[in-house]
């Protein structure tokens, strides 16, 4: 079956950096998509990993190891605004496409 | 870009109602996913369609739900008869082909509420 796993919730002060883990469990991978979901909006996309190693892009930045089943997103300089839910979610293969299975999320709280 | 657009935002009535949500996606996406998310299971995957085509529709709940996709521009997911439990909120997002890297975009939901 698939199991994608994520800390339910995490805090963290402003100016720090915090690191979210993703481990799944699955068969068919091929990618795997952080993204940011803010109290009643929708989810906007952040990165994009399919090759071991780090992704960067400004304040934040998305690891992936394949062998281990694991991944990161990094937060650099923590802001009030990043207060969300993030979403993990791994792509895997369906009906000869390959379709994003999403974990529970992360809700992360900023606090001064 | 006008993103993916999805009416009503809210929608509240009585159970044994049918409810139509329904969702613009993207233009020149060819891939429209429908999903709920709850407190208790997440965000969960529906329906999608590969143009204009249902390609995996084993996330629909039961018989009560379906979906079409009549056009590029236009899908409807529709609820007969709805009970309490279906009280969510219903996201669609667009993409280019799943077979790319390319991330989903999301419409803002329909907040759901089934009485």
């Amino acid at each position: 079956g698939q199991n994608i796993d994520q800390p339910t919730e995490m805090t963290a002060t402003e100016g720090a950096i915090v690191q979210i883990n993703c481990t799944y469990q699955t068969s068919g991978f091929n990618g795997l998509f952080w993204y940011q979901q803010h109290a009643g909006e929708a989810p906007t996309f952040l990165s994009y990993n399919v090759l071991d190693g780090l992704e960067e892009k400004g304040r934040f930045s998305s690891f992936l190891s394949r062998s281990k089943g694991y991944s990161y997103l990094l937060l650099k300089e923590l802001q009030m605004k990043d207060s969300a839910s993030y979403l993990c979610a791994v792509r895997l293969a369906s009906g000869g496409s390959y379709i994003p299975t999403f974990g529970r999320g992360t809700s992360l709280i900023v606090h001064p | 870009d006008a993103g993916v657009i999805q009416s009503p935002r809210h929608e509240v009535t009585e159970m044994g109602q049918e409810v139509t949500l329904r969702c613009k996606p993207i233009s020149g996406h060819n891939s429209l996913f429908w999903y709920r998310q709850t407190m208790m299971r997440g965000l969960e995957l529906l329906i999608y369609f590969n143009n204009n085509v249902p390609i995996d529709d084993s996330g629909m709940p039961e018989d009560r739900f379906s979906a079409k996709m009549p056009n590029a521009s236009f899908s409807t997911l529709k609820i007969q008869p709805s009970e309490p439990r279906d009280s969510a909120v219903y996201f669609c997002a667009s993409s280019f082909s799943p077979g790319s890297n390319q991330p989903q975009h999301f419409g803002d939901g329909t907040r759901l509420s089934i009485l």
